[in-house]
């Protein structure tokens, strides 16, 4: 069974660009969920998709967004880039709960921001 | 919004030793995730616990729920275990809240 892929995988992009980054779960997982990872944050919870509905979000600005299709595939758009978006940004797939299940992670987009 | 401390936040020990990892949180959760992360980003889920204890080869996770507290532990070290070690609990609306990490090392 293939794991949980990500594209693309690095990306640079410019202070005020936007940047869409996609995320295709493991075949049967209905539940995506999106982190970002930093240096000096660590781990932070961005969202959770779970049959082409968001079902929880976590503590970030509107400028953080994502939508799933109806194959789970997931995509997260972050508009009008800061330097701060420069990140680690990891989603993770699971049958249904998150919470109360096993994620399985995918390698990760690393983005920067110039 | 649940706090979750994990300690030591860096170890480092010798080929064959047992290493402890601990973490604590503050609000009640439904279920606890230890995940490891090697160099490059690569994260990997490693246990998942409700309450009690579960093995898988050399390692070992425990959980109290009263005390709100896990432990990781690795028996026979070995430098393949050196990883990043990260605590993660779930039980509210905000996804999953993440330790800091514990970053260690482990010298043939």
């Amino acid at each position: 069974k293939a794991g949980v892929t990500q594209t693309p995988r690095y990306l640079i992009k410019t202070r005020g660009q936007q940047v869409t980054l996609s995320c295709s779960p493991i075949s049967g997982h209905r539940s995506v969920s999106w982190y970002q990872q930093t240096p000096g944050q660590g781990l932070q919870f961005l969202f959770e998709y779970f049959s082409e509905t968001q079902r929880n979000k976590g503590n970030f600005p509107g400028r953080f967004s994502g939508r799933q299709f109806s194959n789970s595939r997931s995509e997260m758009n972050v508009s009008t880039l800061e330097l701060g978006d420069s990140a680690l940004y990891l989603c993770a797939s699971a049958r249904s709960t998150p919470r109360q299940e096993t994620q399985y992670f995918g390698p990760g987009t690393r983005l920067l921001v110039l | 919004k649940n706090e979750v401390e994990q300690s030591p936040q860096n170890l480092t020990a010798q080929e064959g030793e047992f290493i402890t990892i601990n973490c604590s949180y503050s609000v009640g959760i439904s279920a606890l995730h230890w995940l490891q992360q090697h160099p490059g980003g690569g994260i990997v889920s490693l246990f998942m616990l409700s309450s009690g204890k579960k093995k898988h080869g050399r390692l070992i996770a425990t959980i109290n729920i009263q005390e709100k507290h896990s432990s990781l532990h690795i028996t026979a070290s070995h430098p393949r275990d050196s990883a990043v070690y990260i605590c993660a609990v779930g039980g509210g609306a905000d996804g999953l809240t993440f330790g800091k990490g514990t970053h260690l090392i482990i010298q043939p």
